[in-house]
């Protein structure tokens, strides 16, 4: 069975910090991996995914993400915080050829001035 | 530029209403999607459809129902609301995409529901 973990539910970091939420898949299948965005009282918004062609994967607002099969991981980075990237991070896997998607529990960033 | 758009961003209902929650998307996917979401439980999907007047359950189907009628439209039932029904609720579309050998689904979401049963 497909499942995923998002050590933390919540992560606070500085203004200009590295920010780092982790997330770790099971999947029996070659995954397909999203990390989505969401503003307070706000739809999911794509922030990038993984379908198994490079395994850094660049996407908006300065986020990339690492796959990393061996550890079963696909962590979400940003050099540097904003205060405009407070908001609840959720990592999503689906594994290929089905509709459906196993989230996470979701990561709340506050980011402190 | 894609569109899911949902009916209400705020609904405040009594217990034993029906209540309805409509979801349209502009981008003629095949799949859409509702969840409910509620903190520190994630994202749990309610019922899926994958075409018109089709519809498969998810992992919470109990007390809802649903209704796909034309292909942009999907429609989330609550037959007689309940307070354990108050939550935030996203509606979602997607259509299957190549990417090697195995396709997957990309999905697309609205801007959510928040709904108050008293």
């Amino acid at each position: 069975a497909q499942s995923v973990t998002q050590l933390g539910s919540h992560v606070s970091v500085s203004e200009g910090a590295l920010v780092l939420l982790r997330c770790n898949y099971s999947s029996s299948v070659p995954p397909y991996l999203f990390w989505y965005v969401q503003y307070p009282n706000q739809g999911l918004q794509l922030l990038l995914k993984y379908t198994s062609a490079a395994t850094l994967v660049k996407g908006i607002n300065g986020f990339e993400a690492e796959f990393k099969k061996s550890e079963t991981s696909f962590h979400l980075t940003k050099p540097s915080a904003h205060m405009s990237d407070a908001a609840e991070y959720f990592c999503a896997v689906t594994p290929g050829g089905t509709y459906k998607y196993i989230f996470g529990t979701g990561t709340r960033l506050k980011v402190l001035a | 530029d894609v569109k899911v758009t949902q009916s209400s961003r705020y609904l405040v209902k009594r217990t034993g209403e029906k209540v309805f929650l409509e979801c349209v998307q502009d981008m003629d996917h095949e799949n859409m999607f509702w969840y409910r979401q509620d903190p520190g439980l994630g994202l749990r999907l309610i019922y899926f459809s994958y075409d018109v007047k089709m519809k498969e359950k998810g992992d919470i189907p109990e007390g809802y129902s649903v209704s796909r009628e034309k292909k942009e439209r999907f429609s989330l039932i609550l037959e007689s609301a309940s307070t354990n029904q108050t939550s935030m609720y996203l509606c979602a579309s997607s259509s299957l995409k190549n990417r090697g050998d195995i396709p997957y689904n990309e999905q697309f979401f609205g801007p959510g529901t928040r709904l108050t049963v008293l």
